[in-house]
């Protein structure tokens, strides 16, 4: 059974940082590329950033380029978000996401597996 | 930017049938994707590449699409249908991942 369970949500400062980690399990890790996707609360989804299986190919949505940081860790089964900088509109459940049709994000992506989510507050 | 366009809410009653639209440019050539998101979980899939079910996903759920609208139907649709409904795709050249708004489904 395929399971992503995120870590390190919580309140944090505007322009202060913070790390999302996501375990994997269920699934050969490092034969897909994984995403984080964000939800504001009681509003939609936003793709975030995804990263190949092999850490060769990063993307981020322009709303987060130059502040946020995707890593992954195979030996781990494991995947990070780097928030640095944050604002509230930073705010939101973070949702880890593994990628159903490429491990390599060559193709468009699309998800068929999502983590419960972690949530971030971005506050004074 | 790119937009996938989808109406904020649907009403049915049980055993009836709900149609929830999404519109977009690119899905002429794009595939249409939908997630279901029941109140406080995490999205699931329901259809993916237009009108391909996932195991596990029953069979009252389909999908089609038409010129620029995709429509994911409910046939037969059950208390337990009721949720949120988001549609899924990408840009003419695949470059911008994007979610429709969403569209509320409420079965009663």
């Amino acid at each position: 059974e395929v399971q992503l369970v995120e870590s390190g949500g919580g309140l944090v400062q505007p322009g202060g940082s913070l790390r999302l980690s996501c375990a994997a399990s269920g699934f050969t890790f490092d034969d897909f590329a994984m995403h984080w996707i964000r939800q504001p609360p009681g509003k939609g989804l936003e793709w975030v950033s995804g990263i190949s299986w092999n850490s060769g190919n990063i993307d981020y949505a322009d709303s987060v380029e130059g502040r946020f940081t995707i890593s992954r860790d195979n030996a781990k089964n494991s995947v990070y978000l780097d928030m640095n900088t944050v604002r509230p509109e930073d705010t939101a459940f973070y949702y880890c996401v593994k990628d159903a049709s490429s491990p390599s994000l060559i193709l468009a992506p699309y998800f068929d597996y999502w983590g419960p989510g972690t949530l971030v507050i971005v506050s004074s | 930017s790119y937009e996938l366009t989808q109406p904020p809410s649907v009403s049915v009653s049980p055993g009836q049938t709900a149609r929830i639209t999404c519109s977009g440019d690119a899905l002429p050539k794009k595939h249409a994707y939908w997630y279901q998101q029941k109140s406080g979980q995490a999205p699931v899939l329901v259809i993916y590449e237009d009108d391909k079910r996932p195991s596990g996903i029953p069979e009252r759920f389909s999908g089609s699409t038409s010129g620029t609208v995709a429509t994911l139907t409910i046939r037969g649709a059950q208390v337990e249908d009721d949720a949120d409904y988001y549609c899924y795709s990408t840009d003419s050249v695949g470059h911008l991942y994007v979610f429709g708004s969403g569209t509320k489904v409420t079965v009663l």
